[in-house]
């Protein structure tokens, strides 16, 4: 089982429209937790990190569920400017190395 | 500033040539890191850097050879390459060890390698 999993997609939404990724992770001591963007050909870029009691960001809300061991990224009237891939990024307890997982791509069409 | 400086942008080079990759910031970080991504795959990890010393090497072949001159530095020197390491290279940093265990890594643009 990898570390960090999550569904590649594509997500192929409307503008406006809300959407939710999971990411689940498989070391239980895992002590922290980004979401992370990339545009094509860019470079990765920190959208905002996930603390255990939730955190919202203007139309970006991360949860984190460490009994089922995921996070959640939900992004709520979504823009064409959303369209990226989504990385999950878990530190694994005792280290602070970044293990990525392995991207959603999200497409937001008019 | 949370500014990860790479260069070059862009390389392109020879299966004999050598060159360098270099990754500069100023962040106080003492963790550096050199990552290798493919089209359409998540970044893997090549190589850790703690406190300027290596501390991980992902089973990288020796063609790939890092090195930290300062903990604001971080290169790679590159020799003898094949078509196969194209690829895009990222640089990242963080606090490190200890209370940077929960620190996020801040990522430069990377340098877009061909080897042809």
């Amino acid at each position: 089982r990898k570390e960090v999993e999550q569904d590649p997609g594509p997500f192929n939404v409307p503008e406006g429209a809300t959407v939710a990724f999971n990411c689940t992770y498989s070391n239980s001591a895992s002590q922290s937790f980004f979401w992370y963007r990339q545009d094509c050909r860019k470079e990765p870029k920190l959208l905002m990190s996930v603390y255990s009691s939730g955190n919202e960001d203007g139309r970006f809300t991360a949860q984190l569920n460490r009994a089922s061991q995921y996070i959640s990224l939900l992004i709520r009237d979504s823009k064409l400017s959303d369209s990226a891939t989504y990385l999950c990024v878990v530190n694994r307890r005792g280290s602070y190395i970044p293990t990525f997982g392995r991207g959603t791509s999200l497409i937001v069409h008019p | 500033d949370t500014e990860v400086t790479q260069t070059p942008k862009h390389l392109v080079m020879g299966m004999t040539n050598k060159k360098s990759l270099k990754c500069e910031q100023h962040m106080g970080h003492r963790a550096m890191y050199w990552y290798k991504q493919k089209a359409k795959k998540p970044p893997e990890l090549m190589f850790v850097y703690s406190y300027e010393k290596l501390s991980i090497n992902e089973s990288v072949p020796s063609r790939f050879s890092p090195e930290c001159p300062n903990s604001s530095l971080l290169n790679l020197h590159l020799h003898a390459l094949q078509p196969e390491d194209s690829a895009l290279y990222l640089c990242a940093s963080s606090r490190g060890g200890g209370q940077g265990n929960r620190a996020e890594a801040f990522f430069g643009q990377g340098t877009r390698l061909t080897v042809v």
